[in-house]
């Protein structure tokens, strides 16, 4: 079984300091880990993938997550926020043969 | 090259109407995902499908809502008399391949107001 859990439903951050959004998954195999971003009114874009190469892997607009077996976490961090990054963050687990399970996500917010 | 188009995007029906709503995933790829997103809330798995599998209907919410792929390629998802609950974005994504390591491609989603 699969299953995955964002911790926090809401973050909020102020420009400029760092990024924590906060994943947990479960799985009963080799899992491929994914956060994709929604910015309001857009499309879910995706931001990084995990998919057993390097654990911590970068991805677009400074986004970094890193993959802890013995936690089973993959945390999505920045170091320095900017007003662009509000949206709604989804962390994602898939397995071959296996549909994907999506988390309830987080919204980030920004303030200047 | 072109991504995952879906139409309409906004469709005003309503209650009790039937509404299709249509996914063109991108060419080549073999696994189509439908999904749900109510306002403010997270993705709803509603099917999936691969290649010439049968589907994983399994997240279909009630018999009233149904899909299809033909030839592999375009999908359908038909809601049958429509209720006010049924109102959301419903978003359809495409995968090179039933392989997990693959991300899923995502079009811009139908938004269905059901009046």
């Amino acid at each position: 079984a699969q299953s995955v859990t964002q911790l926090d439903s809401h973050v909020s951050v102020s420009e400029g300091t760092p990024v924590l959004l906060r994943c947990n998954y479960s799985s009963s195999y080799s899992p491929s880990l994914f956060w994709y971003v929604q910015h309001p009114n857009k499309g879910l874009q995706l931001l990084l993938k995990y998919t057993s190469a390097a654990t911590l892997v970068k991805g677009i607009n400074g986004f970094e997550a890193e993959f802890k077996k013995s936690e089973t976490s993959f945390h999505l961090t920045k170091p320095s926020a900017h007003m662009s990054d509000a949206a709604e963050y989804f962390c994602v687990v898939s397995s071959t043969g296996f549909k994907t399970i999506f988390g309830a996500g987080t919204r980030l917010f920004v303030k200047a | 090259g072109a991504g995952v188009s879906q139409s309409p995007s906004n469709k005003v029906t309503e209650k009790g109407k039937d509404v299709e709503l249509r996914c063109d995933p991108i060419s080549g790829h073999t696994a189509l995902y439908w999904y749900r997103q109510s306002l403010g809330q997270g993705l709803e798995f509603l099917i999936y499908f691969q290649g010439n599998s049968a589907p994983d209907k399994s997240g279909l919410p009630s018999d009233r809502f149904s899909a299809e792929r033909t030839g592999g390629s375009v999908s359908t998802l038909t809601i049958q008399r429509t209720q006010q609950e049924d109102s959301a974005v419903y978003l359809c994504a495409s995968r090179i391949r039933d392989r997990g390591s693959y991300e899923q491609y995502f079009g811009p989603g139908t938004r269905l107001t059901v009046t």
